[in-house]
């Protein structure tokens, strides 16, 4: 159980063009997700929080309007990357807490990431 | 504010030696302590979590104990294998700041050689 997809997992794509990425969780309901941001050979840069059905919490030095950010059900949120740019280049991961609390109130079930590469 | 540290990488090892990646904490509140696993061109995994101090995370023979007198969290794991080459993240989540976000280390890259 507990498990979290994204889709796509990889996209390559041009400079000035957007990106929507999927992050669903299959088997249980997330009323909170979390959208990371991974540099090669560094930690994870927590972007968002998003809660269903309310506005994203970014995190200080992340546009809001560069990366937009949407969750319309409880297993659906998606991050758009808006004008994309060579350094948007990254490796985004979401992350979701179950509804009920599975694993606790402080587990996160992480996705697989996805690769974005902008030419 | 939160923050966790971890031994830089790589950390290179024969097959069947024995493994320990430090990793200390800073944390306000009383925070429950997680290991993750990230293979290649993945995304992370959870490895173990312990959520009170002297309890022992275990799974897949890797082991951590929550140490709360040296702030620590260090994973060991008797014999390593090479399917254990992987990333692994020393985390956080404390309830009293951030509502459970995680604080991550910057992560020990492991190699393991046949």
């Amino acid at each position: 159980g507990a498990v979290v997809s994204q889709h796509p997992s990889w996209v390559i794509c041009k400079s000035g063009t957007s990106v929507k990425i999927e992050c669903r969780s299959l088997d249980f309901q997330a009323t909170t997700m979390f959208w990371y941001r991974q540099f090669p050979k560094q930690s994870l840069m927590l972007m968002a929080t998003s809660n269903e059905g309310s506005k994203a919490t970014y995190e200080q030095g992340v546009e809001k309007d560069k990366f937009l950010i949407n969750h319309a059900s409880l297993t659906l949120s998606t991050l758009t990357v808006t004008s994309a740019h060579p350094e948007d280049s990254s490796f985004y991961i979401c992350s979701a807490r179950d509804r009920l609390g599975q694993g606790g109130p402080d587990t996160q079930y992480f996705g697989p990431g996805t690769r974005l590469t902008v030419l | 504010g939160n923050s966790v540290t971890q031994m830089e990488g790589p950390v290179t090892l024969s097959e069947e030696a024995f493994l320990t990646i430090n990793c200390t904490y800073t944390a306000t509140g009383y925070p429950s302590l997680f290991w993750y696993v990230q293979y290649p061109g993945e995304g992370l995994q959870l490895l173990l979590k312990a959520t009170k101090a002297d309890d022992k995370g275990s799974n897949k023979g890797f082991e951590a104990t929550y140490r709360k007198e040296t702030t620590s969290f260090h994973l060991e794991k008797g014999s390593v294998q090479v399917s254990d080459s992987a990333v692994y993240f020393c985390a956080l989540s404390d309830s009293l700041i951030g509502s459970y976000i995680p604080t991550f280390g910057r992560g020990t890259s492991l190699i393991v050689h046949p």
